[in-house]
C-alpha cells in the first residue's frame, strides 16, 4: 500500500528555468495539498486540489506558480522563470475528502518532498 | 487569515529530562493535530484533538486541547534521543486547509 509518491525527489534548476514537481496520493485519497518549506521553517500552505478542481489556491503567488490533479495521473506543481526564492522543499500531502467524519478524514499523509534548488 | 502560532522555536534538552510546546490559534479550531518531522524527513502525523479540554496520550506523549480550542500543547516525558525532531502544530477551521505553525524543533543532548 503505497503512501503519497512524489517526483523527482531532488531538482537543480538554473533561474529562468522551469520546475515541474508530481505527486500521486495515497490509494483510496482524493485531496491533495501542496506546502512549501523553506530551511528551518514551517509548511506554508500554497494549494488544495480535488481530481479536476482547485478547491483553494489562496496560498499560491499569483505569478509563475500554477497546479493542476487531471482526471488521469499526477498532481504536477508547476513553477515557471524560476528564482533563486524558489529554492525550498515542496511537500505533497493528501487525504481522504475531508469534514465528512470518515475516521482519519481530516488527516494529511505526506510525501518525502521535492527539494528545488534554482542556480 | 488564521494564524497558529507556536513556542518555543528551538529547545534543546538533557536526554530525560521533559518537553514541552505551545500552540496557539488567532481563531477557535474545528480541530487541532500534531505532526513530527525528523531532520531531512517529512510531516508525520502524531494525533488529532477535536473536543474542548481532551487530553490524550501516547506512550511518554500528552497532548491538550484548550477549553477554549484556541491553544494546545504537546508535552514528552523523559525524552530520548528518538524524540529528536520538529514537532507542529496545525490547526483548522471547518474544512479550509490546515494551517501549521512554525514548529518547535527539539534537540536531546545524550
Amino acid at each position: 500500500n503505497a503512501g503519497v509518491m512524489q517526483n523527482p525527489r531532488h531538482l537543480v534548476r538554473r533561474r529562468g528555468q522551469e520546475a515541474r514537481l508530481r505527486c500521486s496520493p495515497m490509494k483510496g485519497h482524493s485531496h491533495v495539498y501542496w506546502y512549501r518549506q523553506l530551511p528551518e521553517e514551517g509548511l506554508k500552505f500554497m494549494v488544495y486540489l480535488q481530481k479536476e478542481n482547485i478547491i483553494d489556491e489562496s496560498g499560491m503567488p499569483k505569478e509563475r506558480f500554477s497546479a493542476e490533479f487531471p482526471k488521469e495521473g499526477p498532481s504536477i506543481l508547476r513553477i515557471q522563470q524560476v528564482v533563486r526564492g524558489d529554492s525550498a522543499a515542496y511537500f505533497c500531502a493528501s487525504s481522504l475528502s475531508p469534514g465528512q467524519g470518515a475516521a482519519g478524514a481530516n488527516v494529511l499523509t505526506f510525501g518525502a518532498g521535492s527539494r528545488l534548488t534554482v542556480l | 487569515g488564521q494564524q497558529v502560532m507556536q513556542i518555543p522555536q528551538y529547545q534543546h534538552v538533557q536526554e530525560g529530562e521533559d518537553f514541552t510546546t505551545y500552540c496557539n490559534s488567532s481563531t477557535t479550531l474545528s480541530n487541532i493535530q500534531w505532526y513530527k518531522q525528523r531532520p531531512g524527513g517529512h510531516p508525520v502525523f502524531l494525533i488529532q484533538l477535536v473536543k474542548s479540554g481532551e487530553v490524550k496520550k501516547q506512550k511518554r506523549l500528552t497532548f491538550q486541547f484548550g477549553e477554549a480550542k484556541k491553544n494546545s500543547s504537546l508535552h514528552i516525558t523523559a525524552t530520548q534521543t528518538t524524540d529528536v525532531g520538529t514537532y507542529f502544530c496545525a490547526g483548522r477551521r471547518g474544512n479550509t486547509p490546515l494551517v501549521f505553525g512554525k514548529g518547535t524543533r527539539l534537540s536531546v543532548i545524550a
